[in-house]
């Protein structure tokens, strides 16, 4: 089944330490996204990819960073410089053009 | 700039009600229109979908119209069931540019048996 694989689902980190959150997808899509969700509120995006080797930010990038080097994935990295990292974390991707995105189940990430 | 509002939730329902969630956009140009639904602890999935004015997305029992003229895409159901319990997000695209999504903050429904 084609879909989009986010793990851990729970991920539990000390402050100041970085960690990466993993996203695959074997849709053959090529945009690829990272949202932050936190409690009662919307999605906001932190950064986004349209093609291998090329990613952009968007609305809350800083302490995150991310990579694409291939088409299938596209991984977050939570750094220490990120405040409150403490949030859960979508994975999402589409064919672009106004096209469904299809989202991943989440992985939350907890910083004690 | 590009916006998405949606009715404050929670929404607490009888099962068999009549639903319906407000959206209202602002946007340069003629966006997509979707509504997302969230199960807990779950990513978003795909409702429904309009991609022009006077266009009507359904899927499920739920529905939703695209009216530009009021700039508003509700989602209405006519009877809503226990299992309809969820996060709901209006959202809006564009066929150009960076097809980055805009969403709305999200409706919680609570349907009670």
């Amino acid at each position: 089944d084609g879909g989009i694989t986010q793990s851990p689902k729970y991920l539990f980190r000390k402050e100041g330490q970085n960690v990466t959150l993993s996203c695959e997808q074997n849709l053959n899509h090529d945009a690829m996204y990272w949202y932050r969700q936190d409690p009662g509120q919307g999605l906001r995006l932190i950064y986004y990819s349209q093609i291998v080797n090329d990613f952009q930010k968007g609305d809350i990038a800083e302490g995150y960073s991310v990579s694409r080097e291939k088409k299938e994935s596209f991984p977050l990295t939570v750094t220490s410089a990120q405040k409150n990292p403490t949030a859960f974390y979508l994975c999402a991707s589409d064919r672009g053009q106004s096209n469904e995105q299809f989202f991943g189940p989440g992985t939350r990430l907890t910083v004690l | 700039g590009n916006s998405v509002t949606q009715m404050e939730g929670p929404v607490t329902l009888s099962e068999e009600a009549f639903l319906t969630i407000n959206c209202t956009y602002t946007a340069t140009g003629y966006p997509s229109l979707f509504w997302y639904v969230q199960y807990p602890g779950e990513g978003l999935q795909l409702l429904l979908k309009a991609t022009k004015a006077d266009d009507k997305g359904s899927n499920k029992g739920f529905e939703a119209t695209y009216r530009k003229e009021t700039t508003s895409f509700h989602l209405e159901k006519g009877s809503v069931q226990v299992s309809d319990s969820a996060v709901y997000f209006c959202a809006l695209t564009f066929t150009s540019g960076t097809y980055k999504y805009i969403f709305g903050t999200g409706t919680r429904l609570k349907v009670l048996a």
